[in-house]
């Protein structure tokens, strides 16, 4: 069963914390996603990542990092959180041989 | 920066009437335009993924493409109350399988 597993579901962190989200997909595709969805605004791509340590930034990198050591995980990272990072994350995954992509079914992190 | 804008911000229809969703995108260079449906709460379901000029059916979800008036719509035939969501266009850019997406159309069906 293909899927892309994002932890955790759900996370509260407090303003100035680090925050780690993992994604986690078991299709050995090369390229992954990580997206946040805020309301009015639709999916904003953040980072894409071709393959191990082979990153690159999408349309809003600024105060956030990506780690991908194995192909099957990318993680997303938030050194000192901040309030108006508080939004949906959702991250995926596409072979490029292929045009499909899929979605995990997303964190929602709040930032107090 | 390649723009997606989606129309109406939202929609109400009656059990069984056709709903219809638009989107405009910027330029024609993209290959390949989709349409995606989000349950409150949940991730991104698929519902259609178009090429070419015409149009797709997938079920009760059909796309049409038209890349000469930078538009593609989704008409939802005979919509029922489970299709209460929001949908998502995206169109796939340059950029190896990155998409943009727009800010979505949020329907409600009632019985």
């Amino acid at each position: 069963d293909m899927k892309v597993t994002q932890m955790p579901r759900y996370l509260i962190k407090r303003m100035g914390e680090n925050v780690l989200l993992e994604c986690g997909q078991d299709m050995s595709h090369e390229t992954m996603y990580w997206y946040r969805q805020d309301p009015g605004l639709g999916l904003q791509l953040i980072y894409i990542s071709y393959d191990v340590d082979s990153n690159s930034e999408g349309d809003i990198p600024k105060g956030y990092r990506v780690s991908r050591k194995k192909r099957e995980h990318f993680s997303l990272i938030l050194d000192s959180a901040k309030t108006n990072q508080t939004s949906v994350y959702f991250c995926a995954s596409r072979d490029t041989s292929n045009t499909e992509v899929f979605f995990g079914k997303g964190t929602r992190l709040t930032v107090v | 920066q390649q723009k997606v804008q989606q129309s109406p911000e939202s929609l109400t229809v009656s059990e069984g009437a056709m709903a219809s969703l638009n989107c405009t995108f910027s330029d024609g260079t993209s290959d390949n335009f989709r349409w995606y449906r989000q349950h409150s709460g949940k991730g991104l379901e698929v519902l259609v993924s178009i090429f070419s000029d015409g149009e797709k059916e997938e079920g009760r979800f059909t796309a049409h493409l038209n890349r000469a008036s930078l538009h593609v719509s989704l008409h939802i035939r005979e919509p029922q109350p489970s299709d209460s969501a929001v949908y998502l266009c995206a169109m796939r850019t340059q950029v190896v399988g990155q998409l943009t997406f727009g800010s979505g159309t949020r329907l409600q069906v009632y019985a």
